[in-house]
């Protein structure tokens, strides 16, 4: 089965601070996306990845940013909190993107900014 | 305008009732369609999924079927559980795209 991990379950930061949210996939998937889930607003894309060291802007990358240094491993970063960005984290991978391939998920991470 | 569009939750049924969440897409060109399911405290797992017209994805009971002169996927189950308690997400994705989600339909099931 597809494992996808993301570092932490529930994270409480502070405005400001600089936020890093992990995600690791085991199943050599090409590429990677970060989601986040609001009431009421789905999920709502904010970048992806297509292969190593490659991004691409999503539905509503500001505020953020990300880095794939490595094939397995997508870290989602908050250059500066604010508390608009409370919300749940979901990281997905998949095989490539110009195909049919179901995007798997890992159980998110809930972020609170104080 | 949306890209996929879901019935509005949530949707509360009893045991044994049937069900149905209606999805309707826009697309371009010849999407792939899926249905993800949401358990409480958990992240979104993949519940079916169709990649042309009038295909039929199927799994635990769920069905839906890819129409294209309609443009819609609705996801229906025959007999609900407790257990089917859960929200459900209707998703397309066109190839060199990632998926583009509803915006969630919250199922309760009472027994």
């Amino acid at each position: 089965d597809v494992k996808v991990t993301q570092s932490s379950r529930y994270l409480v930061k502070r405005t400001g601070e600089k936020v890093f949210l992990e995600c690791v996939q085991d199943m050599d998937h090409e590429n990677m996306f970060w989601y986040r889930q609001d009431p009421g607003l789905g999920l709502r894309l904010i970048y992806f990845s297509y292969d190593v060291k490659m991004k691409e802007k999503g539905d509503i990358p500001e505020g953020y940013s990300v880095s794939r240094e490595k094939k397995e491993r997508f870290s989602l970063i908050l250059e500066s909190a604010s508390t608009n960005q409370t919300s749940m984290y979901l990281c997905a991978s998949s095989f490539q993107a110009a195909g049919n391939q179901p995007q798997h998920f890992g159980d998110g991470t809930r972020l609170s900014i104080l | 305008g949306d890209s996929v569009t879901q019935m509005e939750g949530p949707v509360t049924l009893s045991e044994e009732a049937f069900l149905t969440i209606n999805c309707t897409y826009t697309a371009t060109g010849y999407p792939s369609l899926f249905w993800y399911v949401q358990y409480p405290g958990e992240g979104l797992q993949l519940l079916l999924k169709a990649t042309k017209a009038d295909d039929k994805g199927s799994n635990k009971g769920f069905e839906a079927t890819y129409r294209k002169e309609t443009t819609s996927f609705h996801l229906e189950k025959g007999s609900v559980q407790v257990s089917d308690s859960a929200v459900y997400f209707c998703a397309r994705k066109e190839a060199g795209t990632a998926l583009i989600f509803g915006k969630g339909t919250t199922l309760s099931v009472s027994s």
